[in-house]
């Protein structure tokens, strides 16, 4: 069975200092894919940055980029020079590549982590 | 672009009532989602469905029901509301491959009372 944790309910950082949201999972199908999203207090989800099981490389995108420790299973991430505009909700979310006929590649996500950016 | 929209945007509902809530995607993917996100929570799978004509359900998928007649339509009905159905309903679809992302609607904030 999938299991996404978020230890971090809350977190706190300076503007335009960089800030590390933890995310472990659990799975046995060795496919799978891990998603980050922003839900800001307006409520939607904004879909941040993916990592593939098999990639060799972390992903970047822009200030965001995942730290990928597949041997203790973690994805964390990492936004650089954080901006006001950064406080949100953040969270982890895995997908099963495998049984995806039967599954419909469902996303099991993470209670989340509330992010606020202080001036 | 308009992506995955739903309705309405809002409801309020009283106890016993049944309502449809509308999603609608025009990126032609094959899987579609609904989810309910309380407060303060992670977002838990109510039904899925990887194609027309074929659904399943998810985590949480008593007191729904949905159907898939057409690849962009997914409603979802909520039969005798109950207020512990009070939560953000999300829409998503997504292609077939498991590195794309879900794309998500802006969800439909509902009450029941």
């Amino acid at each position: 069975a999938q299991k996404i944790t978020q230890t971090q309910p809350g977190m706190f950082v300076q503007e335009k200092e960089a800030v590390t949201l933890d995310c472990t999972y659990d799975t046995s199908d060795p496919s799978y894919g891990l998603f980050w999203y922003k839900q800001p207090s307006s409520g939607e989800m904004i879909f941040l940055i993916y990592q593939g099981s098999y990639d060799q490389q972390n992903a970047t995108e822009g200030r965001y980029s995942l730290n990928f420790q597949k041997a203790r299973k973690s994805a964390n991430l990492v936004i650089s020079a954080s901006q006001l505009g950064d406080s949100a909700m953040y969270f982890c979310a895995m997908r099963e590549a495998g049984r995806r006929e039967t599954s419909g590649s469902r996303l099991t996500f993470g209670e989340g982590t509330q992010l606020t950016v202080n001036p | 672009n308009a992506g995955v929209t739903q309705t309405p945007k809002f409801r309020i509902l009283k106890i016993g009532q049944s309502m449809t809530l509308q999603c609608t995607q025009d990126m032609n993917h094959n899987y579609m989602y609904w989810y309910r996100q309380d407060p303060g929570m992670g977002l838990k799978l109510i039904y899925y469905s990887v194609g027309a004509g074929i659904t399943d359900k998810g985590e949480v998928p008593n007191g729904y029901n949905v159907s898939r007649s057409t690849t962009e339509d997914f409603p979802l009905r909520l039969e005798l509301a109950a207020p512990s159905q009070t939560s953000v309903y999300f829409c998503a679809s997504s292609y077939i491959r498991a590195y794309q992302p879900q794309h998500f609607g802006d969800g439909t904030r509902l009450s029941i009372l």
